[in-house]
């Protein structure tokens, strides 16, 4: 149980262009998302925490009209890269709390998503 | 304000040795801690965590970490190390009550045959 899928796994695009990454909670019900970008070799750096059906709350210095998350329902959260440049080539990783939250629950991680842009 | 330490980017150790990774925090409250296994291009894998109860944690893959309060720290271990342990490990913390979790730099263990 507790699976979180990530779509695409690897995305290559052209400078300008925006890229959408989807983060999906298969077997639970998600109210809370977390997405997270990671650069090589360096750790997971938390970008915003989307909320189903409310606007997410975007950590500091991270540009909320570049990085457009979406959170419209209980197993779905979108991040949008918009008019993406080569230096938001990254590791996209999201991950996903169940809706029944209690403090003991960890956050379940998608297997991420490699964007490239060329 | 919330922070942790992973001292050590880099850890070798022999196949079948017993292998320590260190993570040491800071929360003003109190903590929930986690261990996690990242392998080349994947995301993160859940080991274990502490929330409340016995300092002793045992987790997936057979590994444990210990939480020790006065020293703020919380040491995964394994008795004996598996090639197919290497990876990165990163350690997180989360304050009782936050909403997100608190990742360190990550260690990088090797194990070698």
């Amino acid at each position: 149980g507790a699976v979180v899928s990530q779509h695409p796994s690897w995305v290559i695009c052209k400078s300008g262009t925006s890229v959408k990454i989807e983060c999906r909670s298969l077997d639970f019900q998600a109210t809370t998302m977390f997405w997270y970008r990671q650069f090589p070799k360096q750790s997971l750096m938390l970008m915003a925490t989307s909320n189903e059906g409310s606007k997410a709350t975007y950590e500091q210095g991270v540009e909320k009209d570049k990085f457009l998350i979406n959170h419209a329902s209980l197993t779905l959260s979108t991040l949008t890269v918009t008019s993406a440049h080569p230096e938001d080539s990254s590791f996209y990783i999201c991950s996903a709390r169940e809706r029944h939250f209690s403090l003991n629950n960890e956050q379940f991680f998608g297997p991420g998503t490699r964007l490239t842009v060329l | 304000a919330q922070s942790v330490a992973q001292p050590e980017d880099q850890v070798n150790v022999a196949e079948g040795n017993p292998l320590t990774v260190k993570c040491t925090y800071s929360v003003s409250g109190n903590p929930y801690l986690f261990w996690y296994v990242q392998y080349p291009n994947r995301g993160l894998q859940f080991l274990l965590k502490y929330i409340t109860g016995d300092n002793l944690v045992k987790g997936s893959y057979g590994f444990e970490a210990e939480f020790n309060k006065s020293q703020t720290s919380f040491h995964l271990k394994k008795p004996s190390a598996l090639v197919s342990d290497s990876a990165l490990y990163f350690c997180a913390v989360r304050e009782g009550g936050a909403n997100n979790l608190f990742f360190g730099t990550g260690t990088r263990l090797t194990v070698i045959p």
